[in-house]
């Protein structure tokens, strides 16, 4: 698509809960970022897909989250047992490279509540 | 460590115009983006400078300078349409993007 899509766009789970956030990036596009944006502060770098192989995750929790780039299917970010501190808007990018010069398009993000 | 600094919050008047400025040290550099984000809205992506210089689109303008790790946006003949949040975004040596916190512009009648 030409547009990045994201999923759900509200989600709300009580502590302990699995989330799991989905995003299709824009066709042709090979590079994926996730971020995290807490009470409209700046945005926490989580990790990178070039394709389905891991670009990057210096900025992924080590535990409770993971992601995945498969073939065919959106991305996805999952976080096992929520806290409260994970509600945030969760922000997917993506680009035609991870290089200088080219810009990331983002998608609407997903709000996550975590009661 | 790695830091982005810009103004927390602006305001201008409707057809002035407005500068704000970012400064940031990081570990390497791969160049500096310009995003708008509208409240509830994802960013949009404004400017990229890589080397010093203005680079001039329309009504926005922004200037790199590598030496003193300094950028601004400028923006001219100011529209209600452009409060929003701006946000420098520096990428560094493994083109990671080191985020600002964003400086709210307010634009008053």
């Amino acid at each position: 698509g030409e547009e990045v899509a994201q999923t759900p766009k509200h989600l709300v789970r009580g502590e302990g809960q699995k989330a799991k956030l989905y995003c299709a990036p824009i066709k042709g596009h090979s590079y994926v970022f996730w971020y995290q944006q807490v009470l409209k502060n700046e945005f926490k770098f989580l990790i990178s897909f070039q394709n389905e192989n891991v670009f990057d995750e210096t900025g992924m929790p080590k535990e409770r989250f993971s992601a995945k780039c498969l073939p065919n299917s959106p991305c996805s970010l999952e976080i096992q047992a929520t806290k409260l501190e994970d509600s945030a808007v969760y922000f997917c990018a993506s680009s035609q490279s991870a290089e200088g010069g080219y810009e990331q398009y983002f998608g609407p993000g997903t709000r996550l509540t975590v009661t | 460590g790695q830091n982005i600094d810009q103004p927390t919050e602006m305001t201008a008047t409707e057809g002035a115009i407005v500068q704000i400025n970012c400064t940031y040290q990081t570990s390497g550099f791969n160049g500096l983006f310009w995003y708008q984000q509208h409240a509830g809205e994802a960013p949009t992506f404004l400017s990229y400078n890589v080397l010093d210089g203005l680079e001039e689109k329309g009504r926005f303008s922004s200037f790199l300078s590598r030496s003193k790790g300094y950028s601004y946006l400028l923006l001219k003949e100011l529209q209600m349409k452009d409060s929003a949040s701006y946000l420098c975004a520096v990428q560094d040596s493994n083109y990671q993007l080191i985020w600002g916190a964003g400086t709210k512009l307010i634009i008053k009648p």
